[in-house]
Order: C-alpha cells, then structure tokens, then sequence
C-alpha cells in the first residue's frame, strides 16, 4: 500500500508549458507539504497545508499554485515554466501523533527544456 | 530557525557503528530534534526525533548532549541499505495548531564500505 504517490514520476516538458503535479496521501493525514530539491540537492519547503487551507508560503513564485481539493491531496500546478524550475518535487505529509513524522513521497522528476 | 551543521560525508564498515554529528548551537528550547535519511532518488524518511533524553528505536538511537547544542545518531549495525544522506533538522512550530515547518541543510553523505 503506497502511502504517499505523486503523479508522474517524471515529467518533461518546454519553457512557458503549463502543467501539474498530483500528491495523495492514504494516511489521514491533516497536514501536507511540497519541496522542491534543486540540482545541489538542497531540501526547500515550499507550501504547506493544513485541512485544505494555506499554512505556510515560503516566498514561492505566483507561477506556482498549490490546490487542495480535500485533505487527501494536494496538487501543485505551476504556470510557465523556467529552466530554474527544473528539479525533484516531493510532497510528504505530517502525522499529528507524538512522532510528528513526515511521510514523503517518491519525488516528481521536472526538467524544462 | 536554528541551523545545523554536519560533516559533508563520512564512511563506515559495514556491520560497524556508524556515528553521525550534528550541532546544533543556536536550538532553542522548544525545538526538537529529527533526524531524516535520503536514500538514492527516493523522497526522505523519517528516522528518529529527540528533545532532551536519549532515544531508541529499531532504527537508530539518538544522543543529544546535556546543554542540547549537539546529537549524534548511532546506526549499530551499518549495512549496505543504510548508505544515504542523512540530515540532522531542528523542528520549527508555525501556529497553534504545531504546523511544522521542517528546514534541510546539505546533511552527510554516509557511505557504508563492505
């Protein structure tokens, strides 16, 4: 049983091209994230969600916008897109038990071209 | 946020300990530690968290000194499975509600050697 899926796994596409990234999670869990891990590898957070409403924004560009349609799944759609987007894109999502752990999922592979 | 700061990779024999550091000077005293492991293209997992005391699981023990400026995760037995990246991460509530905003820094590439 999976978890934490994101959809696709990888995702090439041309600059400017809009498209989406889909994250669900079969943990009941309230609160999901997205990250994003550049090419040096480093783990940003970038949106984080709590029963479908907007928790945290970490300076993320307009370009990306985040849906919850419940709190099973949070998309990640970003609009024309940049060479600099190119990177993995986790999202993971958060127990509220005493562990606090968070679950993430396999990664989205992005490159821009 | 309190930063971190660990080795940018180490070794390890396999079915050795394998130690990994982190400091952590500037934790202040609500916040936790978590330690997290990557392995290869797959997204992070959760290892083991501490606040003041020594904790254990199947995992990995975690050892965090008596002023909280540093922790050490202990793998006892190193295999072959356990070579990733390993991040030492201090936990940041946002809210009432302890929404978490979690930080990654480059974390320690360990390689365990057969």
């Amino acid at each position: 049983d999976t978890a934490v899926s994101q959809t696709p796994k990888y995702l090439v596409t041309q600059m400017g091209n809009d498209k989406s990234i889909k994250c669900e999670q079969n943990l009941g869990h309230d609160t999901m994230y997205w990250y994003k891990q550049d090419s040096k590898k480093f783990l940003k957070i970038m949106f984080s969600y709590n029963n479908k409403e907007l928790i945290i924004n970490e300076t993320v560009p307009n370009r990306f916008s985040p849906k919850s349609p419940d709190k099973a799944h949070l998309n990640l759609h970003i609009n024309s897109l940049e060479l600099g987007d190119s990177a993995v894109y986790f999202c993971a999502s958060k127990s509220s038990g005493i562990r606090n752990e968070q679950f993430f999922g396999p990664g989205t592979r992005l490159t821009v071209l | 946020d309190a930063k971190t700061t660990q080795p940018p990779s180490m070794d390890c024999a396999e079915g050795r300990a394998a130690n990994l550091p982190c400091n952590h000077s500037t934790i202040s005293g609500n916040e936790y530690v978590y330690w997290y492991r990557q392995i290869h293209s797959q997204g992070p997992q959760y290892i083991i968290h501490g606040l003041k005391n020594n904790e254990t699981n199947e995992m990995a023990s975690l050892i965090i000194t008596e002023d909280r400026k540093s922790s050490t995760l202990i793998l006892p037995h190193a295999t072959l499975r356990d070579t990733a990246v390993y991040y030492c991460i201090v936990r940041v509530e946002i809210g009432s509600g302890g929404y978490q905003k979690v930080t990654f820094g480059i974390g320690t590439k360990l390689q365990v050697i057969p």
